[in-house]
Formats: structure tokens, C-alpha cells, sequence
């Protein structure tokens, strides 16, 4: 099974500020195969970015995603209001499907 | 536009099943171009992919569940289901369905792609 770990736990920023999110694998992911999902209180997670840098429809370009072998990002290039939520990573290489733990993003 | 909708008892007593429906419209489940996954969030283990089922009812299930889980799908009603047997306080969790893209199949089983689409989750307790 494939560990992500992602870091940090809560990130504190303010509107406009760039936040990274970053999402270490245990093992090589050989097909990039990373995906970040947005989760709001009382909601599904929403699928932002896929194949590690790939935008999902309608997400804005302020979401970037990056990274290679075990190391990945999730960039957000000017916080707005709606960003403020709780981001995980997942990689679909290989079964069992996993996620990381999450990193929380919260006003500052 | 492709929904999920999941339902069933919200809350088990502890020993006994749970058992759950993911009503889907807007794509029929019968496609053989998606797989149909069950994930669980519980503030304990956070996101958990438990297995998915996919278009002839061939499945894969977390090894850890595996004596326990059963997914099957009813074509008719265009729905799938999860029955988790002998459930403990840590299956307390809200349970999604949602559908992932088959990007390659094997003689193994299937490759996926991420989930785009997943249903509200409903809570399930158990407690006695």
C-alpha cells in the first residue's frame, strides 16, 4: 500500500497570499498518477487536479498541480474566499486506492 | 448530469451489517467505462477507499475488509451497494460512492483514473 503523507498540517494565510501544499508518496508514483481533491464542511471532496498537473473541468487556473517520482504539489496562486477548505491528495498507481491525511487551509 | 445518491440505516448496532444503496442517474452502471467505488470518511482514518465494482461485477476490496465487505451492483434499478458484515465503532464514518474512469483493463483488473464524481455521503453510527 502506498503511504501519502501530506504536509503541513494547516497552513494559515490570508486572501491573495499563494498557498503550497505538498503530498510525499512512500513509493515511486512511475505514472503520475496523483490527484487533489477539495473537501468543504458537509461536503464530497471535489476533484481540483488529476495526472499531477492536470486542471478537472471548471477549476481556475489559479490551482496548479506539480511534482514527480514521490513528491507532489498542489499550488493556489492568490487565495480567494472560496479556497478556505481542507485539501487532500490521492494516487490511483496502484490498489489499494489512498489519500493523505489532508492539510487544512484556513484564514489568517 | 451524472448523481449519486446514497442511502440506507444511519445507524447499526454493533456485530451486525450495514448495509447501503448508491442510487446513480445520468449513466447507467452497466457502462463498461467506469468503475463504482465506495470511500468512507471518518475522523479517525480520514478518506479510506474500501473497493469498487465495475460493468461484468468483478470487484476489488481493501485487503483489510476483504472477510467482511461485499459490493454488488442491480442493473435494473440502476444502483450498487455495499453490505459490510460484523461492523465495530471504528466503521462509525460517512460512507460516498463515487465513479472513476477505466483507463486500462488487465487480465489482473482495472487501471482508474481519479474520482470526478461522487455522490453527498450519508452517516453511518454504530452504537447499541
Amino acid at each position: 500500500e502506498i503511504v501519502l503523507t501530506q504536509s503541513p498540517g494547516t497552513l494559515s494565510l490570508s486572501p491573495g497570499e499563494r498557498a503550497t501544499l505538498s503530498c510525499r508518496a512512500s513509493r515511486i508514483i512511475s505514472h503520475n498518477y496523483i490527484a487533489w481533491y477539495q473537501q468543504k464542511p458537509g461536503q464530497a471532496p471535489r476533484l481540483l487536479v488529476f495526472d499531477t498537473s492536470r486542471r478537472a473541468t471548471g477549476i481556475p487556473d489559479r490551482f496548479s498541480g506539480s511534482g514527480s517520482l514521490t513528491d507532489f504539489t498542489l499550488t493556489i496562486s492568490g487565495l480567494e474566499p472560496a479556497d478556505y477548505a481542507v485539501y487532500y491528495c490521492q494516487q490511483y498507481e496502484t490498489s489499494p486506492k489512498t489519500f493523505g491525511q489532508g492539510t487544512k487551509v484556513e484564514l489568517k | 448530469q451524472l448523481q449519486l445518491q446514497e442511502s440506507g440505516a444511519g445507524l447499526v448496532k454493533p456485530s451486525e451489517i450495514l448495509s447501503l444503496t448508491c442510487a446513480v442517474s445520468g449513466d447507467s452502471i452497466s457502462s463498461g467505462s467506469y468503475t463504482w467505488s465506495w470511500i468512507r470518511q471518518s475522523p479517525g482514518n480520514g478518506l479510506e477507499w474500501l473497493g469498487h465494482i465495475y460493468h461484468n461485477g468483478r470487484t476489488y476490496y481493501m485487503p483489510s475488509l476483504e472477510s467482511r465487505i461485499t459490493m454488488s451492483q442491480d442493473w435494473s434499478r440502476n444502483e450498487i451497494s455495499l453490505r459490510l458484515t460484523s461492523v465495530t465503532a471504528a466503521d462509525t464514518a460517512v460512507y460516498f460512492c463515487a465513479r472513476a474512469r477505466i483507463l486500462q483493463a488487465t487480465l489482473e483488473g482495472v487501471v482508474i483514473g481519479p474520482f470526478n464524481y461522487w455522490g453527498r455521503g450519508v452517516l453511518v453510527t454504530v452504537s447499541s
